[in-house]
């Protein structure tokens, strides 16, 4: 089975806080990907990773950025989060083959004050 | 334009009916994947079927079936004998052509109601 973890369920923070959200995968997969989740908008692609240290901006990198140096690992940075970055985090890692599918973390609440 | 329409912001169905939640997409690529997702309540994302743009038949895993309709653009989901754990929100979701990182667009998603 794909297990995707992510470092906290939920977060606070205050507003220019510099935020890391983690996420870890345990089955080698070279695809790696961040969505924030808002009512009524689905989900939207914040940044992905193809390779180690390889990454393109999704829909909405904007106060964002995206680390990933580790295969198993890719982390989301907010720099100096706002309250507008207040959503539901979730990272996502692809399996390859016929129907390239991803699979989900848990979700990272984040809340910022 | 939106590439991913679910026009059910919510739907009821009784305990052991079937429920179908709609789905639309819209692309040019001939090559295409859809996927339909489930997140509970407790936020994560659950993978339940996947149908290729090229898959002759409709894609089904155990009690969802996915009504493949590639002329009107159209996957939606099939619910047979829904349950009450069924309750969740679902999200259709495309992916376009072979790009490098395979990445998806989702729907605005349905929330799902099951009554007993």
């Amino acid at each position: 089975d794909v297990k995707v973890t992510q470092s906290s369920r939920y977060l606070v923070k205050r507003t220019g806080e510099k935020v890391f959200l983690e996420c870890v995968q345990d089955m080698d997969h070279e695809n790696m990907f961040w969505y924030r989740q808002d009512p009524g908008l689905g989900l939207r692609l914040i940044y992905f990773s193809y390779d180690v240290k390889m990454k393109e901006k999704g829909d909405i990198p904007e106060g964002y950025s995206v680390s990933r140096e580790k295969k198993e690992r890719f982390s989301l940075i907010l720099e100096s989060a706002s309250t507008n970055q207040t959503s539901m985090y979730l990272c996502a890692s692809l399996t390859q083959g016929a129907t390239d599918t991803q699979y989900f973390g848990p979700g990272t609440r984040l809340t910022v004050l | 334009a939106q590439k991913i329409t679910q026009t059910q912001p919510g739907m009821f169905v009784q305990e052991k009916e079937a429920v179908t939640l709609d789905c639309t997409y819209d692309t040019s690529d001939p090559s295409y994947g859809l996927f339909w997702y489930k997140q509970p309540s407790s936020g994560e994302m659950i993978f339940l079927i996947y149908q290729g743009s090229y898959d002759q038949q409709n894609a089904t895993e155990g009690r969802y079936s996915l009504n493949f309709q590639k002329a009107r653009k159209s996957a939606n989901l099939v619910i047979s004998a829904s349950q009450l754990g069924d309750s969740a929100m679902y999200f259709c979701a495309m992916r376009e052509g072979h790009g490098s990182a395979r990445q998806l667009t989702f729907g605005s998603g349905t929330q799902l109601t099951v009554l007993p």
